[in-house]
């Protein structure tokens, strides 16, 4: 199993761009979330899925969108980005829709909006 | 509302010292407790959760509800123990929250 993983790894955006990062896992998990990780702030959930075609909002998610039409997939849409979210963006998936069990995590996106 | 404290940033050991990193919450509910680790340019993985009861890499962590802590203890630290540690807390509503970590530096 490849496990949890993200394109592109590394990413750079101009002001009001918008792009779309790729998350897929291939464990059949049912819960997958997007996190943003940046210095002196840890991670910060942007958004989750508890399955397919059910989405929450997290602590920070304005500015992105996200759909999950299956349960391998998990994209992440930056509407128009802004500086403010250069970040490390990690997504991270579980076995079942909670969070009492292990999060599998991506190997991140580093992406500088400039 | 459901928060996780890291009051250390940085916490620099010598190889062979006990160390402890530090983590408190606030929950109403019964709080579940993990530990993750990241070492550099790698991706967050899971270390411990508090309902296994389980010593990892010679890691432990025992919740005490009364005073609202979890913290991460190993008896004797290696260089390799050197990576960012992150406290998490899940509650009932799906959404597990991170402290702002712990970056433990061991000196050999």
């Amino acid at each position: 199993n490849a496990g949890v993983t993200q394109t592109p790894k590394f990413q750079v955006l101009k002001t009001g761009q918008s792009m779309t990062l790729q998350c897929a896992q291939d464990m059949n998990h049912e819960y997958m979330s997007w996190y943003r990780q940046d210095p002196g702030m840890g991670l910060r959930l942007i958004h989750y899925s508890v399955g397919a075609g059910i989405t929450d909002q997290g602590e920070v998610p304005n500015g992105y969108n996200v759909s999950r039409s299956t349960t391998e997939d998990f994209p992440l849409r930056l509407l128009s980005a802004a500086p403010s979210q250069t970040s490390v963006y990690f997504c991270a998936s579980s076995s079942q829709a909670g969070v009492s069990y292990e999060q599998y995590f991506g190997p991140g996106t580093r992406l500088t909006v400039t | 509302a459901q928060r996780v404290t890291q009051p250390e940033k940085l916490l620099s050991v010598f190889k062979g010292a006990p160390v402890e990193l530090k983590c408190n919450y606030s929950y109403s509910g019964s709080p579940e407790l993990f530990w993750y680790v990241q070492h550099s340019r790698q991706r967050l993985q899971l270390l411990l959760r508090h309902i296994s009861r389980e010593s990892i890499k010679g890691f432990t962590a025992d919740l005490n509800k009364g005073e609202t802590s979890f913290h991460l203890k190993k008896p004797f630290a290696q260089e390799e123990d050197s990576a960012m540690y992150y406290c998490a807390l899940g509650g009932s509503n799906y959404k597990l929250t991170f402290g702002k970590g712990t970056l433990l530096t061991v000196n050999p």
